[in-house]
């Protein structure tokens, strides 16, 4: 009954390689996102998906692609991992409503990525 | 540019005391103010919100006071225990359709007997 899961829980990986994070949410919601912690522990939104269309696209370098094949899934590709790129990767998601906003946010258990 | 200044980084307190955490922004913009509590090894789970319309709300042991003039907002934990240890973190969001969360940078709670 996980409402955000992401898979895997760990990854580690050396310099150069690529690499996919998963998330799926069964909580009907439309709107997805993707954010980053580091080691200091703060929190950064990267991405963000409503009904499979890209809303927000942070600064982030274009070695990050994030993939919706559909409202449940939200796909994280890294290419030509960086060893600044090791920290915790969260998946969120939330229902927006056109009167009342954008509803709260439930995010995953997170991904931790080691880039060695 | 950090967007929500949150203090402190970290705090110890008492099992029964009432740690205060505090956050201030900038951008008048924001109009949802949530708190979320984080565990090691879990993601942030939304603990408490509030909206800019009320000074105060209240749920459980958990407080947030909000000042809209001074631009800042608080939470406050009742009676804290240590399960409570964990880390708090502010954030604020703009109304519209592409919300963002902008968290602030966390304040890492520890309860003691």
């Amino acid at each position: 009954d996980t409402a955000v899961s992401q898979t895997p829980k760990y990854l580690v990986t050396q310099m150069g390689n690529d690499k996919s994070i998963k998330c799926e949410q069964n909580l009907g919601h439309d709107t997805m996102y993707w954010y980053k912690q580091d080691s200091k522990k703060f929190l950064k939104i990267m991405f963000s998906y409503n009904n499979k269309e890209l809303i927000i696209n942070e600064t982030v370098p274009n070695r990050f692609s994030p993939k919706s094949p559909d409202k449940a899934h939200l796909n994280l590709h890294i290419n030509s991992l960086e060893l600044g790129d090791s920290a915790v990767y969260f998946c969120a998601s939330s229902q927006d409503a056109p009167l009342a906003g954008v509803g709260e946010q439930y995010f995953g258990p997170g991904t931790r990525l080691t880039v060695t | 540019q950090q967007q929500v200044k949150q203090s402190p980084q970290s705090l110890i307190v008492q099992k029964g005391g009432i740690p205060i955490i505090n956050c201030a922004y900038e951008n008048t913009a924001f109009d949802y103010f949530p708190w979320y509590q984080q565990f090691p090894g879990k993601g942030p789970a939304l603990l408490i919100a509030i909206r800019p319309d009320v000074s105060e709300k209240k749920e459980g042991r958990f407080t947030i006071s909000f000042n809209k003039s001074a631009k800042q907002f608080s939470l406050h934990i009742m009676d804290s225990q240590p399960g409570d240890s964990a880390t708090y973190f502010c954030a604020a969001r703009k109304g519209g359709t592409a919300s963002k969360l902008t968290f602030g940078t966390g304040t890492r709670l520890q309860v003691t007997l």
